[in-house]
Order: C-alpha cells, then structure tokens, then sequence
C-alpha cells in the first residue's frame, strides 16, 4: 500500500466550475500537507500548505485537512482554463521526508 | 523556481554511458534532495542530503548516486546510464523562507538512455 494515494483522474470541467482534488493517506504522523500545482514540462510549484488540521484558503483554492479520516482536499472555485494541470498532493511527517501522491490531471474547457 | 537551477536541462546519452547531472541553490538551505518523475509512479525519491557530505537513500537509489561538497551543489550520477533511467529528474529543497517544512523545485532534466 502506497503511503498516500490520489486518483490520477483526469478530470475535465468547464471554466467556473468548482473543482475538488482529494488524497489519502495511511501514516497518522503526518502533520504537513502541501498542495503543488504542475504545468506541462515544468517543475512542480508550492501552491498551498496547512500544517495539521483544518482550512486554509488563499484567492479561489481552499485546501483542507481531515486528520482523523486521514484525508486531504484541495477545492478550487471558478475555475479558469490557467489552472489547467496536474495537482499533487504532498505529505510530511518530520518536514524533511516528503510524500507525493501521483498527481490528477485537471483540464478547464473555456 | 525559488533560486534552484539545474544542467542540464535536456540529454541524451547512450546505455552504459556515466551521466551526472548538477543541482545549484542560491538560498543556503540545508537539505536538498533528487527525485525522479515517471508516468504512473508520481514522484520518487532517489537520494536527498542533510547537509555538506551528508547524504542518504531514497526509495529509488540503486544504480544512483550522489555528492554534496558545497552548500550550494548536489550532483546525481548514473553510473552506467540504462533505459529504465530514462525520466524527468527534479532537484528540490526545503527549509527556505518562512515555511520550513515543505518543498521547493527546480525545473527538471529530462534525460533519456538510448
């Protein structure tokens, strides 16, 4: 079983959807939780960070953590066709480990 | 890409062939770190390093290797460069800025093994 798992998708909306990203994950010691957004032929880029539990939002992506279902989301509102990507999600227990989900592929059709 | 730079950025090489591909920070952070990017497998650690001549294994190590002689630096190597090496290789650091504990990435070395 991998240490965190998200469904690859792809998923494919049309622009001013709201869009939801999940992941899980089996080690309860994680306690930081990144999301990345990746463009085609890019390296990955910090898009959100929550340590522990809770909301966090910034602009239209609000990232949540459920630490008792073990379980992390990521929620894009009016979503345009430049968030477009793949997102992945990232886990860390000591922040100096890190563990990725294989990372969903979001389409935004204008 | 948070002051991160890596070459090369694209190479081609033959099987059998040494490769090493160079990693440089310009944000004097302690731990840097090697992943690999594949289709289906997301990304793999290969090698990472805690400080100057301090490394350790990933998930992914065997036919890597790594050298940290300089803050700034972290070279991968392949030995003997094979097929299944082929892939997007990505350096990345953390403890930088005012979040310690998560990740910033260079742009990636796509190199493939013919």
């Amino acid at each position: 079983q991998k240490e965190v798992e998200q469904d690859p998708g792809p998923l494919s909306v049309p622009e001013g959807a709201i869009v939801s990203l999940n992941c899980t994950y089996s080690n309860s010691a994680f306690q930081y939780f990144m999301w990345y957004r990746q463009y085609s032929r890019k390296g990955p880029e910090l898009l959100m960070y929550t340590y522990s539990s809770g909301n966090k939002e910034d602009g239209r992506f609000t990232a949540q953590v459920d630490k008792s279902s073990k379980y992390i989301s990521l929620f894009i509102r009016d979503s345009q066709p430049s968030d477009s990507a793949t997102y992945l999600c990232a886990m860390s227990d000591t922040g100096n480990q890190f563990y990725f989900g294989t990372g969903t592929s979001l389409t935004v059709i204008p | 890409d948070a002051g991160i730079t890596q070459s090369p950025r694209h190479k081609v090489t033959e099987t059998g062939t040494p490769v090493t591909l160079r990693c440089h920070q310009t944000e004097n952070h302690r731990y840097m770190y090697w992943y690999r990017q594949d289709p289906g497998h997301g990304l793999r650690l290969i090698h990472y390093s805690y400080g100057v001549k301090d490394t350790d294994k990933g998930e992914v190590s065997d036919g890597y290797s790594v050298s940290r002689s300089k803050t700034e630096d972290f070279l991968l190597t392949l030995e003997s460069a094979t097929s299944s090496q082929t892939s997007v290789y990505f350096c990345a650091i953390s403890g930088t800025g005012t979040i310690q504990e998560t990740q910033y990435f260079g742009p990636g070395t796509r190199l493939l093994v013919l």
